[in-house]
């Protein structure tokens, strides 16, 4: 059964600091892995999608990593803002059993 | 944790006919459901939101009348694909929000995948 683990739950930083967000999988045989950011009261936005044979995806400020052998996926935000303060979700899809699995989630917050 | 669980997890049907996605939250009431699909390759989008007792938003691109989506109580929102086709075909999940101490929280179904021939 593959678990989807995110770390840290929670994280604060002031604005303009680069973070990194961790995202863990006990399955490596996934097909590929997303990053999404949910805002209070809305539905997901996709932010970055790797497939399983990629390393890594870039768009603006954001770059996802993935690591199929350790499991592992890291989303970096470079110069953070306010307005990313979001949680942002990763989740893999295993091609096999065609599920997606949601991590825990991060809840960031960027302060002034 | 809040459970939703979503039915089927895997259809095949022949084009022309319609396909019934139920997604219900187990423990709890879900206001506000979203319907999201993903094909091959894509990352996941969301199609609608839907609220208990009123019309469903729909994400612009999204056949309304192609993807009736009702959600009728709280801890129940179908989604029916009318008159399917093959390009239809694609992985469909459900999500069901939940207030927890001042945070909102969605939970997600494991999701349906769709063959239509």
């Amino acid at each position: 059964k593959q678990e989807v683990t995110q770390i840290p739950a929670a994280l604060s930083v002031p604005e303009g600091e680069n973070l990194v967000l961790n995202c863990s999988f006990t399955d490596s045989a996934i097909y590929n892995l997303q990053w999404f950011r949910q805002d209070p009261g809305k539905g997901l936005t996709s932010l970055l999608l790797i497939q399983s044979s990629q390393r890594e995806q870039t768009s603006g400020r954001l770059n996802a990593s993935l690591d199929k052998s350790s499991g592992r996926s890291t989303l970096y935000i470079a110069a953070s803002q306010p307005g990313d303060s979001a949680t942002y979700l990763c989740a893999v899809f295993t091609g096999t059993a065609s599920k997606l699995t949601f991590g825990t989630g991060t809840r960031l917050q960027v302060t002034l | 944790g809040a459970v939703v669980s979503q039915h089927p997890s895997r259809v095949i049907c022949k084009s022309g006919t319609s396909v019934k996605i139920e997604c219900r939250s187990l423990d709890f009431q879900a206001t506000t459901m979203f319907w999201y699909r993903q094909f091959p390759k894509k990352s996941l989008m969301l199609m609608a939101t839907s609220n208990e007792g009123s019309k469903a938003t729909y994400e612009q691109g999204v056949e309304k009348d192609k993807f009736l989506i009702n959600h009728a109580s709280l801890t129940l929102s179908t989604l029916t694909v009318t008159s399917a086709h093959p390009e239809d075909s694609s992985f469909y999940i459900c999500s069901a929000s939940l207030s927890q101490g001042g945070n909102e929280k969605l939970f997600f179904g494991s999701g349906t995948q769709l063959s239509v021939l």
